[in-house]
């Protein structure tokens, strides 16, 4: 159990362009989700923690007009990155809870976002 | 044996030995800590935790020892096996929204 899928795998998209990135939770409801970016050979950061329903708190230095994010529902969060640009290259990793972050989280297998 | 890389340290071990690995944490308020194993291309896989009020947590091969003393965490996995290679993060929670990550250890395992 308690499966959290992303679509899709990998993207490449054209500077200037908007991209779209779909977290799940297949078998559970998730009150809460958490996107983070990873790039190469170092650790995942936080950009922001979505509940159901209200607007993501974003960590500092992210801009909340450039990464979007909505959580519509108990399964489903979506990131997407306004008007890419080649530094917004990175693994992007969501994660979900049942009970906010006491509850343990359950990592999403990543989007690798290519932007040329 | 243990080298840093250009971002991250590495953990060379031959297949059957133990290995050891290190985190250090950065806050003295964090109550909750996790170990967490990535392979190349996946998200992170839960491998244990442990609470502040503990010092040693066991699981299937793994260990993890925390010494609060010197905000010190570390990850011991017997018989290290080839499947074991990946990067390990160790995270801490500062506070209850938020999981902090560490920088990752990349663990080879050699036949």
């Amino acid at each position: 159990g308690a499966v959290v899928s992303q679509h899709p795998s990998w993207v490449i998209c054209k500077s200037g362009t908007s991209v779209k990135i779909e977290c799940r939770s297949l078998d559970f409801q998730a009150t809460t989700m958490f996107w983070y970016r990873q790039f190469p050979k170092q650790s995942l950061m936080l950009m922001a923690t979505s509940n159901e329903g209200s607007k993501a708190t974003y960590e500092q230095g992210v801009e909340k007009d450039k990464f979007l994010i909505n959580h519509a529902s108990l399964t489903l969060s979506t990131l997407t990155v306004t008007s890419a640009h080649p530094e917004d290259s990175s693994f992007y990793i969501c994660s979900a809870a049942t009970q906010g972050f006491e509850d343990e989280q359950y990592f999403g297998p990543g989007t690798r976002l290519t932007v040329t | 044996g243990e080298s840093v890389g250009l971002h991250l340290p590495t953990l060379s071990v031959q297949e059957g030995d133990n290995s050891i690995i290190n985190c250090a944490y950065s806050n003295s308020a964090s109550d909750y800590f996790i170990w967490y194993k990535q392979e190349s291309g996946k998200g992170p896989q839960f491998i244990i935790d442990i609470r502040s009020n503990m010092d040693k947590r066991q699981g299937q091969r793994v260990t993890v020892l925390l010494n609060k003393t010197v905000k010190h965490l570390s990850l011991q996995i017997a018989a290290t096996q080839p499947g074991d290679s990946a990067v390990y993060f160790c995270a801490e929670t500062p506070n209850t929204d938020k999981l902090i990550f560490g920088t990752g250890t990349r663990l080879q395992v050699f036949p």
